[in-house]
């Protein structure tokens, strides 16, 4: 089945804990990219991937990094997490940047 | 900078009613436009995605044009049923690089 799969799905941790959440797609895709979703906010894109070992900063990239080693894979990592990155994490991926996003379904984080 | 509006906020309407979602946007060189579907607690569904040379998609009960001149785009939603409940997002592709912004979305009620 073709899909986008994020771990954890929920997490609780405390501040400047080192965090990884990992995204993983069986599409063969190219785009892959990072979203926080927040009450009042909406969605903002942190980060994206055109291709592997090729990313780019979105709206929001402060306090996150992200790597593309391989196409499958674009963990997004919280270096030292603060509670404002408490939020609803989506990854999504798409065979290009013209093409449809399918999304993962998300990851809550709570940063105490 | 790119920003995305989607009025109205929320709708509620009686089962069977034909409804039009709107979303405008501030900077007409765009790349394409989506729109997507997120029921609560999940990720989102890609429902149309319309390319800047086009003007409108069609899937089913739904239809999705583009004016990219005036900066609007609406979805159209035949024959409502309660099982389209749900929030509505579009979301632009700016023509430099692939960044993805949404709006804040319409939240959908369709009533029996």
């Amino acid at each position: 089945e073709a899909q986008v799969t994020q771990n954890p799905r929920y997490l609780i941790t405390v501040t400047g804990k080192k965090l990884t959440v990992t995204c993983s797609q069986n599409m063969n895709h190219e785009y892959m990219s990072w979203y926080r979703q927040d009450p009042g906010l909406g969605l903002r894109q942190i980060y994206y991937s055109m291709n592997v070992e090729v990313t780019d900063k979105g709206d929001v990239p402060e306090g996150y990094k992200v790597s593309r080693k391989e196409k499958r894979n674009f963990p997004l990592i919280l270096e030292s997490p603060s509670p404002n990155q408490t939020s609803l994490y989506f990854c999504a991926s798409s065979l290009g940047q013209a093409q449809p996003q399918h999304f993962g379904d998300g990851t809550r984080l709570s940063i105490l | 900078k790119q920003e995305v509006t989607q009025i109205p906020a929320a709708l509620s309407v009686p089962e069977g009613e034909n409804l039009v979602l709107n979303c405008s946007f501030t900077d007409s060189a765009i790349y394409n436009l989506q729109w997507f579907r997120q029921d609560p607690g999940k990720g989102l569904t890609s429902l149309l995605l319309i390319q800047s040379s086009q003007r409108e998609q069609t899937s089913g009960r739904l239809n999705a044009s583009l004016d990219k001149s005036s900066g609007r785009s609406t979805l159209y939603i035949a024959a409502s049923q309660p099982g389209d409940s749900a929030t509505y997002l579009c979301a632009v592709h700016g023509n430099q690089g692939g960044k993805l912004i949404f709006g804040q979305g319409t939240e959908l009620s369709v009533k029996p």
